[in-house]
Formats: C-alpha cells, sequence, structure tokens
C-alpha cells in the first residue's frame, strides 16, 4: 500500500464552481500536511499547510484534515481559470511525501 | 535572491552515459531533496539530505547516487543512463526544521535515448 492515495483526476469545472480536492495516507507518523500547486513546467509551490485536524482557511481556499480517518481535503470556492493547475498533496514526518496530483481545468 | 537554482535545464543522454544534476540554494536550508515526476505518478522521492555531509535513501534510489558536500549544493549521479530514467527532475530545500515549507527549483528535464 502507498503511503499516498491522492484522488487522481483530471478534472473539468466551470468558472465558478467548488473544486474539492482529495488525500488519504496511511502513515500516522505524519504531522504536517500541505498543498502544493504546480502550473505547467514549473516547480511546485505551497498553497496551504496545517498540522492539526480540522479546518484552515485562507482566502478561496480551505484545507480540511481528518487526523482519526488519515484523510485531508482542500476545497476551492469561486474558482477562476488562473487555478488551472496541477494541486499535490503533501506529508511531512522526517522526509517529504506526495501524492501524485490531481490536475485541475477551470473553463472560463 | 535566487532561492533553488537547477542546472542543466534541460539534457539528451544516450544509454550508458553518465551526468550529474546540480542544486543549490542560497537560503541557508538544512533539508535537501531530490524529486523525480512522471505522468500519473506525481513526486517521487529519490534521495534526501537532512544537513551537510549526510544522504538517504527514498522511494526510488536505484540508479542514483547523490552528494552533499557543501550545505548549499546537492547533487543527484547517474552512472550510468537508462531509458527508465527519462523524467523530469526536481530539487527541493527547506529548513531549517522539517515543518517549513519546502522551495522548489524549476526542473530538468532529462531524456535518455
Amino acid at each position: 500500500q502507498k503511503e499516498v492515495e491522492q484522488d487522481p483526476g483530471p478534472l473539468s469545472v466551470p468558472e465558478g464552481a467548488i473544486v474539492s480536492l482529495n488525500c488519504t495516507y496511511s502513515n500516522s507518523a505524519f504531522q504536517y500536511f500541505m498543498w502544493y500547486r504546480q502550473y505547467s513546467r514549473k516547480g511546485p509551490e505551497l498553497l496551504m499547510y496545517t498540522y492539526s485536524s480540522g479546518n484552515k482557511e485562507d482566502g478561496r481556499f480551505t484545507a480540511q484534515v481528518d487526523k482519526s480517518s488519515k484523510y485531508i481535503s482542500l476545497f476551492i470556492r469561486d474558482s477562476q481559470p488562473s487555478d488551472s493547475a496541477t494541486y499535490l498533496c503533501a506529508f511531512n514526518d522526517y522526509k517529504l511525501s506526495f501524492g501524485a496530483g490531481t490536475t485541475v481545468t477551470v473553463r472560463a | 535572491n535566487a532561492g533553488v537554482t537547477q542546472t542543466p535545464k534541460f539534457r539528451v543522454l544516450k544509454t550508458g552515459q553518465s551526468m550529474t544534476l546540480l542544486c543549490a540554494q542560497d537560503m541557508n536550508h538544512e533539508y535537501m531533496y531530490w524529486y523525480r515526476q512522471d505522468p500519473g505518478m506525481g513526486l517521487r522521492l529519490i534521495h534526501y539530505s537532512v544537513g551537510e555531509g549526510t544522504t538517504a535513501k527514498g522511494e526510488v534510489p536505484d540508479g542514483y547516487n547523490v552528494s552533499r558536500l557543501k550545505k548549499q549544493n546537492f547533487l543527484l549521479g547517474l552512472e550510468s543512463a537508462a531509458p527508465s530514467q527519462t523524467s523530469v527532475y526536481f530539487c527541493a530545500s527547506s529548513g531549517p526544521v522539517r515543518d517549513t515549507e519546502a522551495f522548489f527549483g524549476q526542473g530538468t528535464r532529462l531524456t535518455v535515448v
């Protein structure tokens, strides 16, 4: 079993829709939970970061963590064409591990 | 402030050739990582380092070697390139503790023919 499983996508949504992205993990040692965004032909950039169960909001983005279920989610409200990218969940114990990524396209 | 710089950006190798990818960071970070990214596979960790002079294997280390002789540099070597090593390689750094943001380089596109 892989340590991190991410819903593969791809997702295509109309502008203004809510985007929901999900990851599960198996390693109980993971303490830090992150979402990275990667535009085409670029390196990933940190989008959201949390270390506790619950919700964290940053503008149109909400990161949700459920440690008991080993499940994390990212929600994008009022999605924009500029949100079109690949989103990767990431987990940190003594190394940084990534999910496979979900490619999101927001249609104008 | 350059951040994380990877050299080269593109390279084509013949099977059996060797090469070294260089990663340099100017943020005084302790942690450095090498990943490869293939379609549908996400970022897979090849090797990582938690400080100068230390290295450790990641998820897919076979066929690669690394060195961290200086804190700011992390080198990834391919001793005998194989077509299966065709990929996009990303270097990242973070620190001073492991729960801080990782910064990525722009990637190296390697093709082995």
